[in-house]
């Protein structure tokens, strides 16, 4: 069983929907990230929790320690939101992020 | 104030040829980190790197890999003698320390193709 796993692995959407990505970790960690990932592109960091909740823009991510459960949510979802959305967390060793396999999500009109 | 670079974007090698990769962290960052990501797969974590010091490889392959971060220039992560199995995108990230409780900033990554 991977130490971090996203559901679901794939989501399609219409546009303006609301989208729920979750993210279930089996290990004590310090922090945990969310992370966007174009096709053929590079990666950006979404968010950054180590408890509650953060909103940026139509983007909020919240984080339940004691449930080991994260959830990344798009508000009003649009095709430019189409991408791999991925879940990381820093375990014992800050210096590493232990990866989900990410959630591949295409917003259609 | 420049990103995390990482040259070149696109590699292609031959199987027995040496790949190398470099990352130049956003100012101020001294601390590297390098990623795989396989074809279909999941990040993983690589090495971890300060100027001059590699603090985690635990991640790196034993054999015919190779990474430096040198107090000039850019980290390089290195691959000796490719083989197909090598193909991958090879993500740099930086930070401004050891980022337990930072936020880390990822390149855009290296593609690795060996024919």
């Amino acid at each position: 069983k991977n130490e971090v796993e996203q559901s679901p692995q794939n989501l399609t959407a219409q546009e303006g929907e609301f989208i729920t990505i979750n993210c279930s970790y089996s290990v004590g960690i310090s922090a945990l990230h969310w992370l966007q990932q174009h096709p053929g592109g590079g990666i950006v960091s979404l968010f950054m929790l180590s408890s509650g909740k953060k909103k940026h823009g139509r983007l909020i991510a919240t984080i339940n320690i004691q449930e080991k459960h994260s959830s990344l949510h798009i508000t009003a979802s649009h095709p430019r939101d189409s991408a791999v959305y991925i879940c990381a967390v820093n375990t014992g060793t800050a210096s590493k992020l232990t990866f989900g396999t990410g959630t591949r999500l295409q917003v259609t009109l | 104030n420049a990103g995390v670079m990482q040259n070149p974007r696109h590699l292609v090698r031959r199987r027995g040829q040496e790949a190398r990769l470099r990352c130049s962290p956003m100012k101020g960052h001294s601390h590297v980190y390098w990623y795989r990501q396989l074809p279909e797969e999941g990040l993983k974590f690589m090495v971890y790197l300060q100027k001059e010091n590699i603090i985690d490889e635990s991640g790196m392959p034993k054999e015919r890999f190779s990474a430096e971060f040198p107090k000039e220039g850019p980290s390089i992560l290195r691959i000796q003698q490719v083989v197909r199995g090598d193909s991958a995108a090879y993500f740099c990230a930086s930070s401004p320390r050891n980022f337990g409780g930072n936020t880390i900033y990822f390149g855009e990554g290296s593609w690795l193709t060996v024919v």
